[in-house]
């Protein structure tokens, strides 16, 4: 079965600096959510996404912003990266808002 | 804000055990979702839990809604060493795209 896929898997980026990461959910979910996870952490809540309108905001940074497109994929946007923003971030993914989250593979972020 | 304490922290078991591991909150969750992680991995759905005092089993894995909706517990009878991971619980109040609050993981060791 088709699941969720994020790109890129890794990153490397100078402080300062700006990334974009990407998540394209599993065929006809339409909710996207979007979660940060630091070495031997649970994920934190950042923000989701329905049928492309903001629904729940965890803490995320002001710095980050991310948007759902018409095609559901998600984008989140990272600026004036930090050494702190280091992280696993991953993408779920679940129809119509329901509460089964299904998790990609996540994307290494790794700011110098 | 609304906290999970899972516990234990950590197991180490011998092959072929049963394993216990449970979550409490102080908050009301309308749904109890437990996932396993392999390290660098996203987390994998394992069971969801929909209703107070609700049991649902996933092959070797039996989980519990707790009656207060304050607790769950997931079982894991007859360990073999795939099972090996972090177990985390997550539950959800809100309904319609809302985001998952975890626990702080159970770390499983399986002696061969």
């Amino acid at each position: 079965a088709a699941g969720v896929i994020q790109s890129p898997r890794h990153l490397i980026k100078e402080k300062r600096e700006t990334a974009t990461l990407k998540c394209y959910p599993i065929p006809r979910h339409d909710t996207v959510y979007w979660y940060q996870q630091g070495p031997g952490q649970d994920p934190q809540f950042l923000i989701s996404f329905y049928e492309k309108m903001q629904s729940d905001k965890g803490s995320i940074p002001d710095r980050f912003s991310a948007q759902q497109f018409s095609d559901y994929h998600s984008e989140l946007n990272m600026s004036s990266l930090e050494l702190g923003d280091s992280a696993l971030y991953f993408c779920a993914s679940s129809l119509a808002g329901g509460p089964e989250q299904f998790f990609g593979p996540g994307t290494r972020l790794t700011v110098l | 804000g609304q906290q999970l304490n899972q516990s234990p922290q950590s197991m180490f078991i011998q092959e072929g055990e049963d394993v216990s591991m449970n979550c409490t909150s102080s908050s009301i969750f309308n749904t109890w979702l437990w996932y396993k992680q392999d390290p660098g991995e996203g987390p994998v759905l394992l069971i969801a839990l929909y209703k107070a005092g609700e049991l649902t089993s996933n092959g070797r894995l039996t989980a519990q809604f707790g009656i207060t909706r304050k607790d769950s517990f997931l079982n894991i009878s007859a360990s073999i060493p795939s099972d090996v991971g972090i177990y985390f619980c997550a539950g959800q109040t809100g309904q319609g795209a809302q985001k998952l609050v975890f626990g702080q993981g159970t770390r499983l060791t399986i002696n061969p």
